[in-house]
């Protein structure tokens, strides 16, 4: 059950938009829709931000959104803010019926 | 309000036993799935396993199956993690946390437990 790859880093201008991929496998990301994302400040606890590849919990802002293609997600983030600098996670429902989350993504605002 | 707090900072010598704990308010404690995840200094989040209350019904990664014990007493709202034999590479924060409609995305986290063995 390895760890879903992502990026290690993305940067990003205020204002911008940049997105995050999460590259699994048919056996996770690519046989359910079932993927998450989540987003961690230094010294936080994690956030959900994005369920079931593009759902937006309550609260969260609708500069947020997530997408899938295959066995590739994706998490975009656009009018990119000084407080979305974070580390980013994706995860997965899998065919061994647990979850798994990514390498994570670290969100410089340049 | 739902709330999962966790037992506080811990710092144990390799070889010992400990057992972490999260407390559950504001729903129905054996109505949800509570799992377990670990973050090790400066790494990611790892799901380790775990625990439906209402059946005692576990599941674990298979990194961690034989390790650590997932555990709850419905009695008092109470999750647990614990580990007959702590180990240096056991050092990390680890989470609770709470899914919504099923058992693997978590809506609801605890505030995280830090455990050091040295």
């Amino acid at each position: 059950q390895s760890a879903l790859t992502q990026p290690a880093s993305v940067s990003g201008s205020p204002g911008q938009s940049i997105t995050i991929s999460c590259t699994g496998t048919s056996s996770d990301v690519g046989g359910y829709d079932f993927v998450s994302w989540y987003q961690q400040h230094p010294g936080k606890v994690p956030r959900l931000m994005i369920y079931d590849v593009s759902n937006r919990p309550s609260g969260v802002s609708n500069r947020f959104s997530g997408s899938k293609s295959g066995n590739t997600a994706s998490l975009t983030i656009s009018g990119l803010q000084a407080e979305d600098e974070a580390d980013y996670y994706c995860s997965s429902y899998t065919l061994s019926s647990t979850p798994v989350f990514g390498t994570g993504t670290r969100v410089t605002v340049l | 309000e739902v709330q999962l707090v966790q037992s506080g900072a811990e710092v144990k010598k390799p070889g010992e036993s400990l057992k972490v704990s999260c407390k559950g308010s504001g729903y129905d404690f054996t109505d949800y799935w509570i799992g377990w995840v670990r973050q090790m200094p400066g790494k990611g989040l790892e799901w380790m396993g775990i625990i439906y209350p209402g059946d005692s019904d576990t599941r674990y990664r298979p990194s961690f199956q034989g390790q650590v014990t997932i555990s709850a007493d419905k009695s008092i709202n109470t999750a647990y993690l614990q580990w007959s034999s702590l180990k240096a590479s056991d050092t990390a924060i680890y989470y609770c946390a709470r899914p919504e409609y099923n058992s693997h995305t978590f809506f609801y986290w605890g505030q995280g437990t830090s455990v050091t063995v040295s």
